[in-house]
C-alpha cells in the first residue's frame, strides 16, 4: 500500500546529542513537510521541500536541519541547538505542492529528552 | 504566522446526535481551507479541501461549508457514530502556500 512511513515511533535524546527522524514515502509526491505538535498548539511547520535537493524553512526551523537527496526521503535532524525538542513530529507529503492538494501524513515520532 | 481558531476545543455527544464545529481564520489573502480527521494512534486523514466562498463538500455523514468573506468554515456530522470519535483539524492556506493549523476539536461520541 502507498503511504508515508516514519521511524522510529519513539525516540529519546540525550543532552548535546543530534538525532535524526526518518520519513519515507512511496506516493511519488514532490512535496514533503515536517511539523511539530506541542500540547495545546496546532501543528507548526518546521521545514518543507518542493523538489529533490531543495528545501525551505518553515515557521520554527531553528535547531533543526533537513535534507532531500531522494524524492522518497526527507529526514529531519534535531540538533543540540534545539533546546526544547520534546514534542510529537509529523511528516507529510503532497503532490504537487499547492493549496488545493491535501497532505498525506505519517504516524508520527514522539521525541523525548533523557 | 496565521491565527486559525477552532471551537469548541472538545465535545461529547451521544450516538445518533448531529453535531457541528467551527474553524475561524483571517479572510485576507485566503487560498484554501483544509479539514483533517485525526484518530488516536493513527495519522491525520484528509477530509476536504475547499477554496471558493460558498463551497459545500460532503463525504458520507460529514459535510463542510466555507465562508471566505467572514473567515469561517463549519464541519457537520450527521447521526454521530462512535467511530467518528477523533480530533478534527482545520488548516488555512495563505498566498505562501503554507498550511496553518488550528488546535483541533476533539469529538467523543458516547455509545
Amino acid at each position: 500500500d502507498g503511504g508515508i512511513t516514519q521511524s522510529p515511533k519513539y525516540l529519546f535524546r540525550k543532552e548535546g546529542q543530534n538525532v535524526t527522524l526518518s520519513c519515507e514515502q512511496n506516493l511519488n509526491h514532490d512535496a514533503m513537510y515536517w511539523y511539530r505538535q506541542d500540547p495545546g498548539q496546532g501543528l507548526r511547520l518546521i521545514y518543507y521541500s518542493q523538489i529533490v535537493n531543495d528545501f525551505q524553512k518553515g515557521d520554527i526551523a531553528e535547531g533543526y536541519s533537513v535534507s532531500r537527496e531522494k524524492k522518497e526521503s526527507f529526514p529531519l535532524t534535531v540538533t543540540s541547538a534545539q533546546k526544547n525538542p520534546t514534542a510529537f513530529y509529523l511528516c507529510a507529503s503532497s503532490s504537487p505542492r499547492g493549496s488545493n492538494q491535501p497532505q498525506h501524513f505519517g504516524d508520527g515520532t514522539r521525541l523525548s529528552i533523557l | 504566522i496565521l491565527n486559525v481558531e477552532q471551537s469548541p476545543q472538545s465535545l461529547h455527544v451521544q450516538e445518533g446526535d448531529s453535531t457541528n464545529f467551527t474553524c475561524s481564520f483571517p479572510s485576507s489573502n485566503f487560498y484554501a481551507l483544509h479539514w483533517y480527521r485525526w484518530e488516536t494512534a493513527k495519522s491525520p486523514e484528509a477530509l476536504f479541501v475547499m477554496t471558493l466562498n460558498g463551497d459545500e463538500k460532503k463525504k458520507g455523514r460529514i459535510s463542510a461549508t466555507l465562508n471566505t468573506k467572514e473567515g469561517y468554515s463549519y464541519l457537520y456530522i450527521k447521526g454521530s457514530q462512535p467511530e467518528d470519535s477523533a480530533t478534527y483539524l482545520c488548516a488555512c492556506v495563505t498566498g505562501a502556500n503554507n498550511l496553518f493549523f488550528g488546535t483541533g476539536t476533539r469529538l467523543t461520541v458516547i455509545p
